[in-house]
């Protein structure tokens, strides 16, 4: 199994702060790399799929980097609002014999108002 | 919109019971999953099919079974409900080449087992 890391676990900020987070993986037979937000109550929801090393994708005030060569990926949260509480997964596509997403346990964010 | 429903949010069975949880997508996704979600383990793949009448085991497919007959509906089948097996069951599903594209999940199956 091919283990995919998130850091921080969780993550308290003040409204306003910028703030990010980092997701690990092993960067040998790397296929795709997918952030979720997923907020209390709700369904999991797809943030950004980046599959080519140096990808930088943007939506909002969320952003996020690929860099396939050392195996991480970050993702920027800008200004942080209450409403961008929520757990923020990533998974990493596995090649091979098994085709699917490896995810990490995600980065748990609070911002207070 | 795509749109992915889940048959129950809330379900309460008892040990030893056939349990049927349902899901149904309505854009003719190729791609089907069912997941479960326990505290500190994250989100795991129990079964996944990406065509119909196909299905393949995920990482944690003891205890479960699952059928596809038509593309847009996927049925995760617990034989025997055990109380290890309440938690919160989620299906997603996704189009196309698998690893590219995004999933779209469902509400989630909150399932208790008595």
């Amino acid at each position: 199994i091919l283990n995919v890391e998130q850091s921080p676990q969780s993550l308290h900020v003040q409204e306003g702060d910028s703030t990010n987070f980092t997701c690990s993986f092993p960067s040998s037979n790397f296929y795709a790399l997918h952030w979720y937000r997923w907020e209390t109550a709700k369904s999991p929801e797809a943030l950004f799929v980046m599959t080519l090393n140096g990808d930088e994708k943007k939506k909002g005030r969320i952003s996020a980097t690929l860099n396939t060569k050392e195996g991480y990926s970050y993702l920027y949260i800008k200004g942080s609002q209450p409403e961008d509480s929520a757990t923020y997964l990533c998974a990493r596509f596995n090649a091979g014999n098994n085709r699917k997403l490896i995810w990490g346990l995600g980065t748990s964010l609070a911002v207070n108002p | 919109d795509v749109k992915v429903t889940q048959s129950s949010r809330y379900l309460v069975k008892r040990t030893g019971e056939k349990v049927f949880l349902e899901c149904v997508q309505d854009m003719d996704h190729e791609n089907m999953f069912w997941y479960r979600q326990d505290p500190g383990l994250g989100l795991r793949l129990i079964y996944f099919s990406y065509d119909v009448k196909m299905k393949e085991k995920g990482d944690i497919p003891e205890g479960y079974s699952v059928s596809r007959e038509k593309k847009e509906r996927f049925s995760l089948i617990l034989e025997s409900a055990s109380t290890n097996q309440t938690s919160m069951y989620l299906c997603a599903s996704s189009w196309g080449v698998k690893e590219r594209n995004e999933q779209y999940f469902g509400p989630g199956t909150r399932l208790t087992v008595t």
